[in-house]
């Protein structure tokens, strides 16, 4: 099993700043097949990056997304205080298929 | 517009059965894979299994053969059927859509249904 370490688990920011966010795999990941989620309460996770840099439908440019391997990072610059919640990292390959990050809490 | 609408969740007592389903509308399972994915109170998220556009299927760990994901690609309806549960299986599962075969990502999420395993 592929284990995907998130750091740091909590970060707080001040609305302007910019968040980095690290994920670290166990192992290498295939075909750069990791991926970015956004998590507000009480609410589905949400689609943010793709295959590593790729952003989703409707997310911002204040996005972005880099690594490679078993080292990625999300960025999310220019910090607003819709952007709190907690961001899960994923990737597939191995067994199981689908693994996710344990999450980093950001708080605006 | 895709949607997905997760229903049959409630409370079980432990070692009882609960089957979920997943009304999927906006595209087809033969065109897409879906997948199953849960989430303990206050915990991450977790893969529990998935099934392909030709019916493959695959689980995550720890469970030990006692779910099983299926599919009526006439009703585009998804389903898990859930055995021998756990305190532990306690959690908000989740319907979500692969972005598409090849692209192995969760673009869509239904809103989640609750299950609780408690005595």
């Amino acid at each position: 099993e592929i284990v995907l370490t998130q750091s740091p688990g909590t970060l707080s920011l001040s609305p302007g700043e910019r968040a980095t966010l690290s994920c670290r795999a166990s192992q290498s990941v295939s075909n750069s097949y990791l991926a970015w989620y956004q998590q507000k309460p009480g609410q589905a996770p949400r689609l943010l990056m793709y295959r590593v840099s790729s952003r989703a439908t409707g997310i911002p440019d204040r996005f972005s997304g880099s690594g490679s391997g078993t080292d990625f990072t999300l960025t999310i610059s220019r910090l607003e205080p819709e952007d709190s919640a907690v961001y899960y990292c994923q990737q597939y390959g191995g067994s199981p298929l689908y693994t996710f990050g344990r999450g980093t809490k950001l708080e605006i | 517009e895709v949607q997905l609408v997760e229903s049959g969740g409630g409370l079980v007592q432990p070692g009882g059965s609960l089957r979920l389903s997943c009304a999927a509308s906006g595209f087809t399972f033969t065109t897409f894979p879906v997948t199953w994915v849960r989430q303990a109170p206050g915990k991450g998220l977790e893969y529990v299994s998935g099934i392909g556009t030709a019916g493959s299927t695959s689980y995550g760990t720890s469970l030990e053969g006692r779910f099983t994901i299926s599919r009526d690609t006439s009703k585009n309806i998804l389903y898990l059927q859930m055995t021998s549960l756990r305190v532990e299986d306690t959690a908000i599962y989740y319907c979500a859509k692969i972005f598409a075969s090849g692209s192995p990502y969760f673009d869509h999420w239904g809103q989640g249904i609750l299950v609780t395993v408690s005595s």
